[in-house]
């Protein structure tokens, strides 16, 4: 099972920033957060991941809470092509290491 | 780069039908991943390979599902006999896994595969 809760969906208006949560209270303390989107018949598009401190690149912002137990991704100025399911993910221990585990994620609908 | 290629993009066959996706991951790295996603049940993770060998199988559904990994720029995903229940789109991702706590992956656009 996927160690991360996100919900379902969220809505945000064309240029404004998209805020998307994520909790993730059981992470161990040397795991990423990884945030990656999947746009509609595309394969998924690895967006961002960060340890402890916040972390930005030319897609996005991560913000991890200093007890690492939740995180958002932020997308500053939203555009119709950022309409996509979000996935937040935390690998998961198993035999030879670690796996990652796609959860639900949160359907964005950036509206015009 | 070109990214991962997969192959065929499009897979229409009839039920019973021998199906094989390929994929050819980035140069350069050594962990590559098959997923699976439908509707009812999204994106699972089937097998993944680490230096092009196989780590982890038990999201394979069953038997009928086999993947190979016979060198470090190629894979396949082989279905046989194929069932209608098999109709998904079957991604491949790879990743360059130093063996620390990161491992970003890239995914290839992946097969539609229809049975009848």
């Amino acid at each position: 099972d996927a160690k991360t809760t996100q919900p379902p969906s969220m809505d945000c208006a064309e240029g404004r920033a998209a805020n998307l949560p994520c909790n993730h209270s059981t992470i161990s303390g040397n795991e990423y957060v990884y945030w990656y989107r999947q746009i509609h018949s595309q394969g998924p598009q690895y967006i961002i991941h960060g340890l402890k401190n916040n972390e930005t690149n030319e897609m996005a912002s991560l913000i991890i809470t200093e007890d690492r137990k939740s995180s958002t991704l932020i997308l500053p100025h939203a555009t119709l092509r950022d309409t996509a399911v979000y996935y937040c993910i935390v690998r998961v221990p198993n035999t030879g290491g670690f796996k990652t585990i796609f959860g639900a994620g949160t359907r964005l609908f950036v509206k015009a | 780069d070109a990214g991962v290629i997969q192959s065929p993009r499009h897979e229409v066959t009839e039920m019973g039908q021998e199906v094989t996706l390929r994929c050819k991951p980035i140069s350069g790295h050594n962990s590559l991943f098959w997923y699976r996603q439908t509707m009812m049940r999204g994106l699972e993770l089937l097998i993944y390979f680490n230096n092009n060998v196989p780590i982890d199988d038990s999201g394979m559904p069953e038997d009928r599902f086999s993947a190979k990994m016979p060198n470090a720029s190629f894979s396949t995903l082989k279905i046989q006999p194929s069932e209608p229940r098999d109709s998904a789109v079957y991604f491949c991702a790879s990743s360059f896994a130093s063996g620390g706590s990161t491992d970003t992956q890239y995914f290839g656009p992946g097969t539609r595969l229809t049975v009848l």
